[in-house]
Formats: structure tokens, sequence, C-alpha cells
């Protein structure tokens, strides 16, 4: 049974960068898209950008200039980066797996989520 | 990007009944590439149907979806107390991929 599984600090201060890491346990990274979708306290879900295995990304335009998400198929990994974090950023980041890699943007699986608070 | 706009905000219905959860989008969503997630407190979403109408996995034939162009639903016949959440539809005909506010069905 695949799962996932969000981990990084829980709190960042403005200004710097916000690292988020996903484990993927029970199967392989291979085959599928990964992404990192976001929601703010109260608010809806905001997809951030996504991953093949391969290494090829796509990326929300509004949030583009600060993302980076990358994947280490060696340790079963994907993670993301968000540059220059404002309090705006504050949510719970999920991290989760995109069921046809053909026709990406349908979430089938989902990690916990882990909530990540902008302040200094 | 697509806007979806979720009707209604909040929708209280007993045990047994049916409810109907609205999704409008402000541009065609292209080839049904809709899907419907269920939420509850504390836990991360889980996809219920996709291409507006096929159910995901596991899921109960209570809960059906219908639409097509800009105009969606998400029907759960026999509400049962566990299905009180929040309901999301999210579109990926067009990235960015993009949600709705979400519809909260409580149980009366």
């Amino acid at each position: 049974q695949v799962q996932l599984q969000e981990s990084g600090p829980g709190l960042v201060k403005p200004s710097e960068t916000l690292s988020l890491t996903c484990t993927v346990s029970g199967g392989a990274l291979t085959s599928y898209s990964w992404s990192w979708i976001r929601q703010p306290p109260g608010t809806r879900l905001e997809w951030i950008g996504n991953i093949y295995y391969s290494g090829s990304t796509t990326y929300n335009p509004s949030l583009k200039s600060r993302v980076t998400v990358s994947v280490d198929t060696s340790k079963n990994q994907f993670s993301l980066r968000l540059s220059s974090v404002t309090a705006a950023d504050t949510a719970v980041y999920y991290c989760a797996r995109e069921a046809n890699p053909r026709r990406p943007g349908r979430f089938d699986l989902w990690g916990r989520g882990t909530l990540v608070t902008v302040s200094s | 990007e697509i806007v979806l706009t979720q009707s209604p905000g909040t929708l209280s219905i007993s045990p047994g009944e049916r409810a109907t959860l609205s999704c409008r989008a402000s541009q065609t969503v292209s080839s049904r590439f809709l899907a419907w997630y269920q939420q509850k407190p504390g836990q991360a979403p889980r996809l219920l149907i996709y291409g507006a109408s096929n159910r995901a996995i596991g899921i109960p034939d209570r809960y059906s979806g219908s639409g097509s162009g800009t105009d969606f639903t998400l029907t759960i016949s026999r509400l049962e107390p566990e299905d009180s959440a929040v309901y999301y539809c999210q579109q990926y005909g067009t990235s960015p991929w993009t949600f709705g506010q979400g519809t909260k069905v409580e149980i009366k």
C-alpha cells in the first residue's frame, strides 16, 4: 500500500526559504507525476507544481518565480522549495500522487499534510 | 486560470436524504476533466469522482457526478452520518489545476 509522508520545518521566518520533502513508501516514484498542493487557513486548495519521475516540472504561474520541485528516485522522495516566503505562505502543505501521468492533475493519493507557519 | 465557484456554501441535510452540490467554472472545462474530493477535519482530501462522472476506487455508488462544459454536480444519495465533510471540485483540463472554495455538508 503506497503512502506519502511530508516532512520539514513547521516554522519558517519571513524572507527565508521553505523546504519540504515527501517520502513515498510501499511503492516506487517511477511512472507517476507528483504534486505539491497547499491550503491556507480557511481557504481553498492551491496547486503549487508537479514533477514527473524523470525530472520534468510544471509550476503554477502564480508561484513559478519562487518555486522549485525536485525528485530523488534513489531515496523515493520529492521535494519543494519556496523562496522569499511571507505570512501569505502559511498553509497546510500536501504532497500528492497524480493518478495518470498522461493526463496529470487528478490526485488519487495524498499525504496527511504538514502545517508550515511563516512568522518571525 | 479557471475559477471554480461552488454552491451552496453549506448544506444541512437529514440522514437518508439526497444532497446536491454544484460547481460552476469560469470557462469550459475541457474533456470533462473535473474531479470531486471529500475532506474531513484534520484529514487530507480523498478523491471521489474524476472525469466528471467516474467513481474512484472504493467509493460507494451513493456518490455520483454529472455535468459538462461549465456546470457540474455531485450528488450524494441516501446521506449517511459519515458523509459530513467539506466537498471540493477541481478542474484538471487546463493548467494551472484549480479548486473550488468548497461546500460543507452537515448532517442534521
